[in-house]
Protein backbone atom coordinates (compact mmCIF):
# COMPACT_ATOMS: atom_id res chain seq x y z
CA UNK A 1 0.00 0.00 0.00
CA UNK A 2 1.21 3.52 -1.07
CA UNK A 3 1.90 6.02 1.36
CA UNK A 4 -0.38 8.87 0.25
CA UNK A 5 -2.72 7.50 -2.29
CA UNK A 6 -4.31 10.25 -4.89
CA UNK A 7 -7.29 9.79 -7.45
CA UNK A 8 -5.37 10.18 -11.12
CA UNK A 9 -7.98 11.09 -12.87
CA UNK A 10 -8.79 12.89 -15.41
CA UNK A 11 -11.25 15.17 -13.87
CA UNK A 12 -13.08 17.24 -16.70
CA UNK A 13 -14.90 19.93 -15.48
CA UNK A 14 -17.22 23.26 -17.21
CA UNK A 15 -15.33 26.81 -16.17
CA UNK A 16 -16.45 28.14 -12.99
CA UNK A 17 -17.23 24.93 -11.69
CA UNK A 18 -15.96 23.96 -7.90
CA UNK A 19 -13.49 21.10 -8.51
CA UNK A 20 -12.65 19.00 -5.31
CA UNK A 21 -8.95 17.07 -5.07
CA UNK A 22 -8.29 14.53 -2.64
CA UNK A 23 -5.93 12.43 -1.30
CA UNK A 24 -5.44 10.00 1.27
CA UNK A 25 -2.69 8.81 3.78
CA UNK A 26 -2.06 6.11 6.34
CA UNK A 27 1.23 7.53 8.32
CA UNK A 28 0.42 9.53 11.11
CA UNK A 29 3.79 10.92 11.56
CA UNK A 30 2.81 13.10 8.87
CA UNK A 31 2.06 17.24 10.09
CA UNK A 32 2.49 18.68 7.38
CA UNK A 33 0.76 18.99 3.98
CA UNK A 34 1.01 20.92 0.69
CA UNK A 35 -0.51 21.11 -2.49
CA UNK A 36 1.77 21.10 -5.92
CA UNK A 37 0.64 22.35 -9.45
CA UNK A 38 2.30 20.76 -12.36
CA UNK A 39 2.01 22.29 -16.19
CA UNK A 40 2.80 19.97 -18.70
CA UNK A 41 6.82 19.25 -19.08
CA UNK A 42 7.32 21.77 -16.00
CA UNK A 43 8.27 21.62 -12.50
CA UNK A 44 5.75 20.99 -9.48
CA UNK A 45 4.76 24.72 -8.28
CA UNK A 46 3.87 25.08 -4.74
CA UNK A 47 0.09 26.28 -4.41
CA UNK A 48 -0.54 26.02 -0.52
CA UNK A 49 0.47 24.27 2.38
CA UNK A 50 -1.25 23.36 5.97
CA UNK A 51 0.24 21.81 9.47
CA UNK A 52 -1.92 19.77 11.01
CA UNK A 53 -5.64 19.89 10.96
CA UNK A 54 -7.69 22.79 9.75
CA UNK A 55 -8.56 24.84 6.88
CA UNK A 56 -6.82 27.60 4.67
CA UNK A 57 -7.79 29.83 2.65
CA UNK A 58 -5.83 31.50 -0.82
CA UNK A 59 -7.99 33.35 -3.19
CA UNK A 60 -9.92 31.08 -4.83
CA UNK A 61 -7.74 27.84 -3.16
CA UNK A 62 -8.50 26.02 -0.15
CA UNK A 63 -6.74 23.58 1.48
CA UNK A 64 -8.89 21.18 4.25
CA UNK A 65 -6.77 18.85 6.35
CA UNK A 66 -8.47 16.30 8.43
CA UNK A 67 -5.73 13.96 10.50
CA UNK A 68 -8.76 11.75 12.35
CA UNK A 69 -9.25 10.61 9.23
CA UNK A 70 -6.41 10.81 7.47
CA UNK A 71 -7.65 12.91 4.23
CA UNK A 72 -6.51 15.98 2.59
CA UNK A 73 -8.51 18.12 0.09
CA UNK A 74 -7.78 20.96 -2.28
CA UNK A 75 -11.04 23.46 -3.36
CA UNK A 76 -10.98 25.23 -6.46
CA UNK A 77 -13.13 27.74 -6.40
CA UNK A 78 -14.54 29.41 -10.08
CA UNK A 79 -12.02 27.33 -12.31
CA UNK A 80 -10.76 28.73 -14.88
CA UNK A 81 -9.27 27.16 -18.24
CA UNK A 82 -6.16 28.21 -16.46
CA UNK A 83 -6.37 25.76 -14.05
CA UNK A 84 -5.67 22.60 -16.32
CA UNK A 85 -3.08 20.98 -14.90
CA UNK A 86 -2.25 17.95 -13.10
CA UNK A 87 -2.40 18.65 -8.92
CA UNK A 88 0.16 16.85 -6.51
CA UNK A 89 -0.30 16.43 -2.85
CA UNK A 90 2.34 15.94 -0.89
CA UNK A 91 3.18 15.75 3.02
CA UNK A 92 5.85 15.25 5.70
CA UNK A 93 6.62 14.19 9.10
CA UNK A 94 8.60 17.00 11.04
CA UNK A 95 11.86 16.09 10.27
CA UNK A 96 11.23 17.17 6.81
CA UNK A 97 13.95 14.24 5.74
CA UNK A 98 11.55 13.47 2.42
CA UNK A 99 8.20 14.87 1.14
CA UNK A 100 5.71 12.24 0.09
CA UNK A 101 3.53 12.97 -2.72
CA UNK A 102 0.59 11.54 -4.16
CA UNK A 103 0.24 10.33 -7.95
CA UNK A 104 -1.40 13.52 -9.35
CA UNK A 105 -4.79 14.14 -10.09
CA UNK A 106 -5.07 15.59 -13.94
CA UNK A 107 -7.43 18.40 -14.04
CA UNK A 108 -9.11 19.78 -17.19
CA UNK A 109 -11.36 22.83 -17.17
CA UNK A 110 -13.38 23.32 -20.64
CA UNK A 111 -14.05 26.62 -21.14
CA UNK B 1 19.02 33.03 -9.45
CA UNK B 2 15.09 33.72 -8.06
CA UNK B 3 14.55 30.05 -8.07
CA UNK B 4 16.23 26.62 -8.30
CA UNK B 5 18.09 26.12 -11.89
CA UNK B 6 18.39 22.74 -12.86
CA UNK B 7 20.84 21.81 -16.47
CA UNK B 8 20.61 20.31 -18.61
CA UNK B 9 16.54 20.69 -19.43
CA UNK B 10 16.94 17.26 -21.85
CA UNK B 11 19.82 14.97 -21.73
CA UNK B 12 19.30 12.23 -24.98
CA UNK B 13 22.34 9.54 -23.76
CA UNK B 14 22.82 5.89 -25.15
CA UNK B 15 22.29 3.39 -23.07
CA UNK B 16 25.93 2.38 -21.01
CA UNK B 17 27.05 6.25 -20.77
CA UNK B 18 27.26 8.02 -17.89
CA UNK B 19 25.28 10.92 -17.47
CA UNK B 20 25.50 14.50 -14.56
CA UNK B 21 22.71 16.21 -14.04
CA UNK B 22 22.62 19.42 -11.81
CA UNK B 23 21.23 21.75 -9.62
CA UNK B 24 21.70 24.99 -8.33
CA UNK B 25 19.09 25.38 -5.34
CA UNK B 26 17.83 29.21 -4.32
CA UNK B 27 21.15 30.96 -1.81
CA UNK B 28 20.23 30.30 1.71
CA UNK B 29 18.48 27.29 1.20
CA UNK B 30 20.36 24.82 3.49
CA UNK B 31 18.24 21.58 2.68
CA UNK B 32 18.15 20.02 -1.22
CA UNK B 33 16.14 17.21 -2.38
CA UNK B 34 16.08 15.11 -5.47
CA UNK B 35 12.91 13.31 -7.06
CA UNK B 36 12.45 11.08 -10.15
CA UNK B 37 9.21 11.74 -12.50
CA UNK B 38 8.00 9.25 -14.90
CA UNK B 39 5.58 9.13 -17.09
CA UNK B 40 2.31 9.61 -15.65
CA UNK B 41 3.62 8.84 -12.08
CA UNK B 42 4.31 10.85 -9.11
CA UNK B 43 7.48 11.78 -7.24
CA UNK B 44 9.97 9.27 -6.25
CA UNK B 45 12.07 9.82 -3.62
CA UNK B 46 15.50 9.62 -4.05
CA UNK B 47 18.28 11.88 -1.80
CA UNK B 48 18.38 14.59 0.76
CA UNK B 49 20.58 17.12 1.90
CA UNK B 50 20.65 18.74 4.93
CA UNK B 51 23.78 21.54 5.96
CA UNK B 52 26.60 19.43 6.46
CA UNK B 53 24.67 16.54 7.66
CA UNK B 54 25.39 12.91 5.75
CA UNK B 55 22.86 12.91 3.26
CA UNK B 56 19.73 10.37 3.31
CA UNK B 57 20.42 7.78 0.24
CA UNK B 58 17.94 5.45 1.29
CA UNK B 59 16.27 6.30 -1.52
CA UNK B 60 18.94 5.58 -4.12
CA UNK B 61 17.14 2.73 -6.55
CA UNK B 62 20.65 0.90 -7.04
CA UNK B 63 24.72 1.67 -6.75
CA UNK B 64 24.91 2.89 -10.03
CA UNK B 65 23.68 6.15 -8.82
CA UNK B 66 24.98 9.03 -6.60
CA UNK B 67 25.15 12.07 -5.77
CA UNK B 68 26.82 15.17 -4.29
CA UNK B 69 26.49 18.55 -2.83
CA UNK B 70 29.70 20.78 -2.84
CA UNK B 71 30.31 23.99 -0.36
CA UNK B 72 26.37 23.18 1.17
CA UNK B 73 25.24 24.77 -2.58
CA UNK B 74 25.48 22.89 -5.91
CA UNK B 75 24.36 19.47 -6.20
CA UNK B 76 24.95 17.01 -9.02
CA UNK B 77 23.19 13.37 -9.34
CA UNK B 78 25.35 10.91 -11.25
CA UNK B 79 24.27 8.19 -13.17
CA UNK B 80 26.63 4.77 -14.18
CA UNK B 81 25.48 2.94 -17.12
CA UNK B 82 22.66 4.20 -17.80
CA UNK B 83 19.27 1.93 -19.10
CA UNK B 84 16.77 2.53 -20.18
CA UNK B 85 14.75 2.56 -17.33
CA UNK B 86 15.99 5.59 -16.03
CA UNK B 87 14.17 7.54 -18.34
CA UNK B 88 12.63 10.13 -16.38
CA UNK B 89 12.56 13.36 -15.43
CA UNK B 90 15.05 14.36 -12.40
CA UNK B 91 13.75 16.79 -10.46
CA UNK B 92 15.51 18.94 -7.85
CA UNK B 93 13.92 20.95 -4.71
CA UNK B 94 15.47 23.28 -2.37
CA UNK B 95 14.50 24.70 1.23
CA UNK B 96 14.91 27.25 3.36
CA UNK B 97 16.34 26.61 6.87
CA UNK B 98 13.11 27.47 8.84
CA UNK B 99 9.89 27.20 6.08
CA UNK B 100 8.32 23.74 5.60
CA UNK B 101 7.91 24.85 1.66
CA UNK B 102 10.14 22.98 -1.08
CA UNK B 103 10.66 24.65 -4.30
CA UNK B 104 11.58 22.89 -7.42
CA UNK B 105 13.03 22.90 -10.10
CA UNK B 106 12.10 22.66 -13.65
CA UNK B 107 13.85 19.36 -14.27
CA UNK B 108 15.98 17.34 -16.47
CA UNK B 109 14.61 15.17 -18.94
CA UNK B 110 16.65 12.19 -19.34
CA UNK B 111 16.23 9.87 -22.31
CA UNK B 112 18.28 6.73 -22.54
CA UNK B 113 18.50 5.19 -25.87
Amino acid sequence: QKEVEQDPGPLSVPEGAIVSLNCTYSNSAFQYFMWYRQYSRKGPELLMYTYSSGNKEDGRFTAQVDKSSKYISLFIRDSQPSDSATYLCAMSAVNFNKFYFGSGTKLNVKP
Amino acid sequence: GAGVSQSPSNKVTEKGKDVELRCDPISGHTALYWYRQSLGQGLEFLIYFQGNSAPDKSGLPSDRFSAERTGGSVSTLTIQRTQQEDSAVYLCASRPPVNTEAFFGQGTRLTVV
